[in-house]
This record gives C-alpha cells, sequence and structure tokens, in this order.
C-alpha cells in the first residue's frame, strides 16, 4: 500500500526556537495533506489541510501564523511551529489521500522544553 | 466541536470476553473508518464503511454501519491481550478525505 513518511521521528527544542516537521507521500502524489495532533492519552486533532500551490486551510482555533504550512510539492508539506512552548510539545500526525483511502504518516512527538 | 462520540472511552475486560465500542454522529457520514493506534505510532486503517447498514468481519472484529450513516459500532469477539491499543472511529462527512477522528476507545485485555 501507498506509504506516508514523516521527519524527523521526534524532535526535543528549546522554548522560542522553530521547529520544522516534513511529511512525504513515498509513492503517490497528494496534492492535499492534512496535519494532526494528538495529545497524550486522547484522540487525533485535525489542525489544517494543506493545499498544494495554494495556501492552507485552518481548523478553528489553530493559529495560522504559529503553525506553517507548506505544500510546494506533489509529495510534500511541512509543518513549522514557530516560536515553540512547551504547551506545543505534542504527538503530530500528517495524512494524505491515496486512491479511496486516507494514509497517515507515523507521527512526531515535539518536545518543548 | 467532537462530530463523532465515541464510547466507552476505556475498557479493561479478561481475555475470551466480547467488547463493543459505538460511535455515534447527529450527521451523516459519506464514509467511516475505523482505525487502531499502537503508542507512538499513526493509526492504521482496520476498515471503511461506505453503504448503510453494511456489515464487514476482519477475523474476531465485526464493524456495522447505521443505516441512517450516522453511527457504527465495532465487535470484538473473545478478545485476547494482543488486542489491547486505541481503538478510534473516524469519518469524513465531506467526501474529501477531511477526516474527523472520536475520541477514541483505549482498550486493555488482561489475561
Amino acid at each position: 500500500g501507498a506509504v506516508v513518511s514523516q521527519h524527523p521521528s521526534w524532535v526535543i527544542c528549546k522554548s522560542g526556537t522553530s521547529v520544522k516537521i516534513e511529511c512525504r507521500s513515498l509513492d503517490f502524489q497528494a496534492t492535499t495533506m492534512f496535519w494532526y495532533r494528538q495529545f497524550p492519552k486522547q484522540s487525533l486533532m485535525l489542525m489544517a489541510t494543506s493545499n498544494e500551490g495554494s495556501k492552507a486551510t485552518y481548523e478553528q482555533g489553530v493559529e495560522k501564523d504559529k503553525f506553517l504550512i507548506n505544500h510546494a510539492s506533489l509529495t510534500l508539506s511541512t509543518l513549522t511551529v514557530t516560536s515553540a512552548h512547551p504547551e506545543d510539545s505534542s504527538f503530530y500526525i500528517c495524512s494524505a489521500p491515496g486512491g479511496n483511502e486516507q494514509f497517515f504518516g507515523p507521527g512526531t512527538r515535539l518536545t518543548v522544553l | 466541536t467532537q462530530l463523532l462520540e465515541q464510547s466507552p472511552q476505556f475498557l479493561s475486560i479478561q481475555e475470551g470476553e466480547n467488547l463493543t465500542v459505538y460511535c455515534n454522529s447527529s450527521s451523516v457520514f459519506s464514509s467511516l473508518q475505523w482505525y487502531r493506534q499502537e503508542p507512538g505510532e499513526g493509526p492504521v486503517l482496520l476498515v471503511t464503511v461506505v453503504t448503510g447498514g453494511e456489515v464487514k468481519k476482519l477475523k474476531r472484529l465485526t464493524f456495522q454501519f447505521g443505516d441512517a450513516r450516522k453511527d457504527s459500532s465495532l465487535h470484538i469477539t473473545a478478545a485476547q491481550p494482543g488486542d489491547t491499543g486505541l481503538y478510534l472511529c473516524a469519518g469524513d462527512y465531506t467526501g474529501g478525505f477531511k477526516t474527523i477522528f472520536g475520541a477514541g476507545t483505549r482498550l486493555f485485555v488482561k489475561a
């Protein structure tokens, strides 16, 4: 089946720094990708829809200036957490639709000290 | 706003018991999925149901989609410790893969 990768798989950073997370569709093209955030013992919450060649669409309550999304190619979307703070520590997961199925990446665990 | 209500949120049972997880919504879904997620990993698709009234079986797991396409259930027969994990229902109500997840059911099966 189709594969979606994420890089890095985990990252630790200092408060105030920015962190970039990559999401790649490895063997298919995706004009749309989705970014989710999952806090411990909670479900996945949709943050935004990443659209190739155009602006991302953010869900209510998600700060677009803090979570910058760039979908520069048909196989790559990036999420940059700007000026990260400890409350941004979470598990970030991307997904991409392929055919009739949604494929999820393995996730990136972000810890902000 | 949680469009999908999933229950129970936590379930601890003995090996061999049966269980059912429910997923309900006031919205109609074009499709509904069930996922299983292990700690530190992304969710893995178990099944997709599309047609109202549809029943799908995956070994000891039985999935049902409500006639009105607003609810679904997951039934596990003779649960085993290997079934332990987080089960998530998810719905695509826009037809565009914008998937909304339920709160999840954390299942623990004791040997």
